[in-house]
């Protein structure tokens, strides 16, 4: 059963604190994308990444990092330096430009 | 950078009738992608046009990419209730990013 999976389905932070959302893939696609999306609005990209061991900033990375260490994992994690981290959070990979979602996760601020 | 410009932002249909929504980019696109997401899901790939005037159907959905490669538009044609959702288009420039319009809400009464 191939596809996007991420974890959790829901996360809660407390002030001052980072979180580490997960995001795997066995599509065996070289290209993966973290989008964060909020109510009425489309999705931003936070951090993409065209190959393992290289990543690129999006459009709002401040307040995040990333890793890709093995080409089916892209880790993002919310820092404390993130002043307003509640949103819905996706994550992608693609093949020839089109773009597969996860599930997502939704990160609330306690 | 790039922008992309969608509306209207949210279409309330009668079921049975039609409605169209529109995407503008800012700059000329190599593609255009549509994606649909229903309430509490994730985005679905829908379709990707490439050339010039392109018109491609799926069932009773229409997606249309102008000539100059800056626009397109999906029409909906007889609205059920399975059409509710919110409708991306997002434009592609060679770069491996895309850049999601901030998304058409559609939804039906029955």
């Amino acid at each position: 059963d191939g596809g996007i999976t991420q974890s959790p389905k829901y996360l809660f932070r407390k002030e001052g604190q980072n979180v580490t959302l997960s995001c795997e893939q066995n599509l065996n696609h070289d290209a993966m994308y973290w989008y964060r999306q909020d109510p009425g609005q489309g999705l931003r990209l936070i951090y993409y990444s065209q190959i393992v061991n290289d990543f690129q900033k999006g459009d709002i990375a401040e307040g995040y990092s990333v890793s890709r260490e093995k080409k089916e994992s892209f880790p993002l994690t919310v820092t404390s330096a993130q002043k307003n981290p509640t949103a819905f959070y996706l994550c992608a990979s693609s093949e020839d430009e089109t773009q597969y979602f996860g599930p997502g996760t939704r990160l609330l601020v306690l | 950078g790039q922008q992309v410009m969608q509306i209207p932002q949210y279409q309330h249909v009668q079921e049975g009738e039609d409605f169209t929504t529109y995407c503008n980019s800012s700059t000329t696109l190599s593609n255009i992608q549509w994606y649909k997401q229903r309430p509490g899901g994730h985005p679905v790939f829908l379709i990707q046009l490439v050339k010039s005037g392109e018109v491609k159907k799926q069932k009773r959905l229409t997606f249309q990419f102008g000539e100059a490669k800056k626009n397109s538009s999906l029409h909906i044609t007889a609205t059920q209730t399975t059409d509710v959702g919110t409708y991306f288009c997002a434009g592609s420039s060679n770069d491996y990013k895309l850049s999601f319009g901030a998304g058409t809400t559609v939804t039906v009464r029955a």
